[in-house]
């Protein structure tokens, strides 16, 4: 089935440590992004990109690194200058930017600092 | 960047009940969505709206695009216990723009 795939589910990190997130989609779609949710926060974009070797900044990328290498897959790397880097991170993608606004979500990948 | 304001934060409701919540937002919208997450997952879309004073619903949900086009609402009828979960407004400026989403009504539906 076509559809969205974050991984890994859970990931437990420790402070200074960079981890990335994987992200793959098999829905031929042009764009994906990603997401930050917290608490009471709704969601927050953090990068798109709309074509392969190509990506754009969100609202809040200050501590977060991105690639576009394929159309398939979007990796979001959280880097140690993320200063408050726990929270569930979701992934999406859409036929072409913004378009009619319809986003496939992944099922979110929840990171945990200790 | 652009604001929704979404209400309530929250809601706990019996089953059968019937239940509101609203976006508005100081900017006009081209595209109001709204979309449900369950525990543990990523939001899945309800409905679209794309037309000033548009009604659309599907099953139980019907929601409506705000003649000012400021604003957007989400019924839902005769809740069920599988209602449970985040429900989010995302309104979108312009065809292609990204979307703005608003901060989630968290829907608790007790037996």
């Amino acid at each position: 089935d076509g559809g969205i795939t974050q991984s890994p589910k859970y990931l437990f990190r420790k402070e200074g440590q960079n981890v990335t997130l994987s992200c793959e989609q098999n829905l031929n779609h042009d764009a994906m992004y990603w997401y930050r949710q917290d608490p009471g926060q709704g969601l927050r974009l953090i990068y798109y990109s709309q074509i392969v070797n190509d990506f754009q900044k969100g609202d809040i990328a200050e501590g977060y690194s991105v690639s576009r290498e394929k159309k398939e897959s979007f990796p979001l790397t959280v880097t140690s200058a993320q200063k408050n880097p726990t929270a569930f991170y979701l992934c999406a993608s859409s036929k072409s930017q913004g378009g009619t606004g319809e986003l496939f979500f992944g099922e979110g990948s929840r990171l945990t600092v200790l | 960047g652009q604001q929704l304001n979404q209400s309530p934060q929250s809601m706990f409701i019996q089953e059968g009940e019937d239940v509101s919540m609203n976006c508005t937002s100081s900017s006009i919208f081209n595209t109001w969505l709204w979309y449900k997450q369950e525990p543990g997952e990523g939001p899945v879309l309800l409905i679209a709206l794309y037309k000033a004073g548009e009604l659309t619903s599907n099953g139980r949900l019907t929601a409506q695009f705000g003649i000012t086009r400021k604003d957007s609402f989400l019924n839902i009828s005769a809740s069920i216990p599988s209602d449970v979960g985040i429900y989010f407004c995302a309104g979108q400026l312009v065809s292609g723009s990204r979307l703005t989403f608003g901060e989630g009504t968290q829907l608790t539906v007790n037996p």
